[in-house]
């Protein structure tokens, strides 16, 4: 099976602007998660999605949000940029309650 | 509040040496724990997990101990290789719902 795919792999925006990052889950895997990884954060976890409904949310601002279409696969909106934006964006599917497996995240830079 | 906790941000090892990597968690109900690789420029890569109801799981040279009491897991790797050379995250999850990241450990293996 092919793997998790995300795009773009990376991206340059100013403040202010909005950006839609998209990924494209395991094939049969129904969840999709979000992660934010910054230099010394780890992994932050922005939101789950299953079966086009978000099912868990973590500690981030409304400006993020995310959707999920028919064909599991997903997006991530992040509105009004901030420079403490930049970081690697991150998308993981799964199947079974335990594993995800990760794709090779969109790198996000805001000037 | 970090719930996984990597306390020591980097490790070097000698090649052919033991690599213990540490993690400690505070939620008391979670049940799940995974490690998972990362190479700069790609998204993690799930390693090996181990459920609450193991004290040890063992994948090659790959070994995860889980100590509930002290809310504690540590992965081996032995013999240590320098290809092992990336950051290494630990994540905990209750039931499959949300995962939660250590901040993660970089492992220099030395040849």
């Amino acid at each position: 099976k092919a793997g998790v795919t995300q795009t773009p792999r990376y991206l340059i925006k100013t403040r202010g602007q909005q950006v839609t990052l998209s990924c494209s889950p395991i094939s049969g895997h129904r969840s999709v998660s979000w992660y934010q990884q910054t230099p010394g954060q780890g992994l932050q976890f922005l939101f789950e999605y299953f079966s086009e409904t978000q099912r868990n949310k973590g500690n981030f601002p409304g400006r993020f949000s995310g959707r999920q279409f028919s064909n599991s696969r997903s997006e991530m909106n992040v509105s009004t940029l901030e420079l403490g934006d930049s970081a690697l964006y991150l998308c993981a599917s799964r199947d079974r309650v335990e594993t995800q497996y990760f794709g090779p995240g969109t790198r996000l830079l805001v000037l | 509040d970090q719930q996984v906790k990597q306390n020591s941000p980097s490790l070097s090892v000698q090649e052919g040496r033991i690599s213990i990597l540490n993690c400690d968690y505070t939620n008391s109900m979670f049940d799940y724990f995974l490690w998972y690789k990362k190479y700069p420029a790609e998204g993690p890569t799930f390693l090996i997990s181990i459920s609450s109801i193991k004290d040890k799981n063992e994948d090659g040279r790959f070994t995860v101990f889980l100590n509930k009491s002290a809310k504690h897991l540590s992965l081996h790797i032995v013999p240590s290789q320098p290809g092992d050379s990336a950051v290494y995250f630990c994540a905990a999850s209750d039931t499959g719902n949300q995962f939660y990241f250590g901040t993660g450990t970089s492992l220099t293996v030395i040849p």
